[in-house]
């Protein structure tokens, strides 16, 4: 159980266009899903936290225009890297943080296997 | 959150304990400690947390010292496939927002055959 899927697994685009990034958690209902990015032998850095049905809370210096977060359902939240340039190449990750499992504060949180992401 | 202090790398002999330490002096009464692990090119792995006793589940133990300044994860037999950064966070764990983990750089333990 406690499975997190990421779609697609690596992505190649030019620059100047979109790509979407999909994080579902298969087996479980997330209330609460993290957007982390991770540039080569660097620790996650931490983007977003959303929350279903409202609006992304971005940490500081992340664009929230640039980096658009959806989080229309309690098993799926999409990442989207509008205008994408060659700078924002990383390694994105997702997580989700099981909403609950009878162990009330044991929030762990269970993450994607990341989507790497190459602009041209 | 409080900050976490780990050593950049360690060694580890294939079947030996692997032991990985972590100093969290500014640690507060309801912060967790929580240990993930990073094996490269994949999500990290959630491995154990406590709160102040010490804790053993299938992968690991987790040792807290009594001031919770500090705690020790333990592999007890490594093998190959535990080469990874391993990462200590604390934090609060009210759930929802406050959920949020903020990696610092880990230790890469590297298990040596």
């Amino acid at each position: 159980g406690a499975v997190v899927s990421q779609h697609p697994s690596r992505v190649i685009c030019k620059s100047g266009t979109s790509v979407k990034i999909e994080c579902r958690s298969l087996d479980f209902q997330a209330t609460t899903m993290f957007w982390y990015r991770q540039f080569p032998k660097k620790s996650l850095m931490l983007m977003a936290t959303s929350n279903e049905g409202s609006k992304a809370t971005y940490e500081q210096g992340v664009e929230k225009d640039k980096f658009l977060i959806n989080h229309a359902s309690l098993t799926l939240s999409t990442l989207t890297v509008t205008s994408a340039h060659p700078e924002d190449s990383s390694f994105y990750i997702c997580s989700a943080s099981i909403r609950d499992r009878g162990l009330a504060f044991h929030n762990e949180q269970f993450f994607g296997p990341g989507t790497r992401l190459t602009v041209l | 959150d409080a900050k976490t202090t780990q050593p950049t790398s360690m060694d580890c002999a294939e079947g030996r304990a692997a032991n990985l330490p972590c100093n969290h002096s500014t640690i507060s009464g309801n912060e967790y400690v929580y240990w993930y692990r990073q094996i490269h090119s994949q999500g990290p792995q959630y491995i154990i947390h406590g709160l102040k006793n010490n804790e053993t589940n299938e992968m690991a133990s987790l040792i807290i010292t009594e001031d919770r300044k500090s705690s020790t994860l333990i592999l007890p037999h490594a093998t190959l496939r535990d080469t990874a950064v391993y990462y200590c966070i604390v934090r609060r764990n009210y759930g929802g927002a406050t959920n949020k983990l903020i990696f610092g750089t880990g230790t890469l333990l590297a298990v040596q055959p």
